[in-house]
């Protein structure tokens, strides 16, 4: 089964800078990669996500890349905000698919 | 309208009792997950549902763990003899298809076994 990795598990940066989050997974066939934000107590949302059919896709202040050769995706958000502050957790999956995969999460801080 | 809805929000149980968690998913959705988030850790799959198919069960971690979904909509996850071990937050989220389509998770149920 599919198998992704999420580094790092913590990540803090100063307001206003950026943040990277990457992650791998295993199986080639996944073609489907979104990213989740769970502010503290509070239930994940979806906040970007990318087919495999492109290589970055951005809405705002966020954007991801897909590298299909590597199998890695990435999270990055620029100009950082405090509440940007939160875990961030990517997922893969294949088209028909019945469940995602997620990483073990990143919990950004951001210092004002 | 309204999103997905779970109860209780927090289950305090003593080990060996049964418990049942409920979900209500957003009206429309034939997709039904449960995860299960222990503290400082990432989504762990445990069953989906889809429409009237059978479910996929493949993520329960034991037989003690069980799921029904009456009508196609709400949905009971049921521990029974709880051990420690399955003190976590479960969550449920529900979609308007398989994986790739984005899921709306509900606000969970903390449980903790003492």
């Amino acid at each position: 089964g599919e198998n992704v990795e999420q580094h790092p598990s913590t990540l803090s940066v100063q307001e206003g800078d950026s943040a990277v989050i990457k992650c791998t997974y295993s199986d080639s066939a996944s073609n489907y990669f979104p990213w989740y934000k769970q502010e503290l107590g509070k239930r994940p949302q979806l906040i970007i996500d990318i087919r495999s059919n492109v290589g970055e896709k951005k809405d705002q202040r966020i954007a991801v890349t897909l590298n299909k050769t590597a199998k890695h995706f990435s999270l990055h958000i620029t100009e950082t905000q405090p509440e940007d502050s939160a875990v961030y957790f990517c997922a893969a999956s294949v088209t028909g698919a019945n469940n995602l995969f997620f990483g073990t999460g990143t919990r950004l801080t951001v210092i004002p | 309208g309204a999103g997905v809805s779970q109860s209780p929000s927090n289950k305090v149980t003593e080990k060996g009792k049964d418990v049942e968690l409920r979900c209500d998913p957003i009206s429309g959705h034939t997709a039904l997950y449960w995860y299960r988030q222990s503290l400082g850790q990432g989504l762990e799959f445990l069953i989906y549902f889809q429409g009237n198919s059978a479910p996929d069960k493949s993520g329960l971690p034991s037989d003690r763990f069980s799921a029904e979904r009456t009508g196609g909509s709400v949905s009971t996850l049921t521990i029974q003899r709880t051990q420690q071990e399955d003190s976590a937050v479960y969550l449920c989220a529900s979609s308007l298809g398989r994986a790739t389509y984005e899921q709306y998770f509900g606000p969970g149920t903390r449980l903790t076994v003492t």
